[in-house]
């Protein structure tokens, strides 16, 4: 079975700081890739998603994740971090060799970003 | 907004008593999928549908059953609620020309 790991499960940066949010899967084959966003109170919204092609794909919210075949991994990235960041992230994959449909998340990030 | 909504948005009930949670999409896609959100676990998908009448279990199914009578609606029925499925219910859709899902607003739900 497929599974997500994303190694930080809470993330305290300053405004201003860049921030890297790892995402690791354990998938053999074809996979499309996604980083959500979930706001306070809110429900999730699509940040960014990886298909196929350029391996550097750019979201919204300055946002931007690259995704590395040989490690398995789609690092979240942002130069430079807002107080509005302030939210939960969730990496997901889906793989296309068998198994249920649907997406399969990781735990979640916790980021604060302080003023 | 992709057109989804969820009912109730709350519910508080009581252990033993079966409870449905609606979601409704205005938008005619064919994929919909129910998901449990809970600390420290993320989303897990629990049933999703690939059009009317056909559905299929995902990863924590034990405890729910789903119904697609119609391609705008995806209920999920927990039959005889329990503690542990207190949580938070998300409703997604998928866009037929890739793999993006939309998730609605969520419903939260306690059993006591």
């Amino acid at each position: 079975a497929q599974s997500v790991s994303q190694h930080n499960h809470h993330v305290i940066l300053s405004e201003a700081a860049s921030l890297e949010l790892g995402c690791n899967y354990s998938y053999g084959g074809t996979v499309n890739l996604f980083w959500y966003v979930q706001y306070p109170g809110q429900h999730l919204q699509l940040l960014l998603k990886y298909f196929s092609g350029d391996p550097l794909v750019k979201g919204i919210k300055g946002f931007e994740a690259e995704f590395i075949k040989s490690k398995f991994s789609f690092n979240l990235r942002k130069p430079s971090v807002q107080w509005s960041d302030t939210a939960e992230y969730f990496c997901a994959v889906k793989g296309w060799e068998g198994g249920a449909d649907g997406l399969t998340f990781g735990k979640g990030t916790h980021l604060i970003i302080q003023p | 907004d992709a057109g989804i909504t969820q009912s109730p948005r709350h519910k508080v009930t009581e252990t033993g008593t079966p409870v449905t949670l609606r979601c409704h999409q205005t938008e005619n896609h064919r994929y919909m999928y129910w998901y449990r959100q809970d600390p420290g676990h993320g989303l897990r998908l629990i049933h999703y549908s690939y059009g009317v009448k056909d559905t299929d279990k995902g990863e924590v199914s034990d405890g729910y059953s789903v119904s697609r009578s119609k391609t705008e609606d995806f209920l999920l029925t927990l039959e005889s609620a329990t503690s542990s499925q207190t949580s938070v219910y998300f409703c997604a859709i998928r866009d037929d020309q890739n793999y993006e899902q939309y998730f609605g607003p969520g419903t939260r739900l306690t059993v006591t």
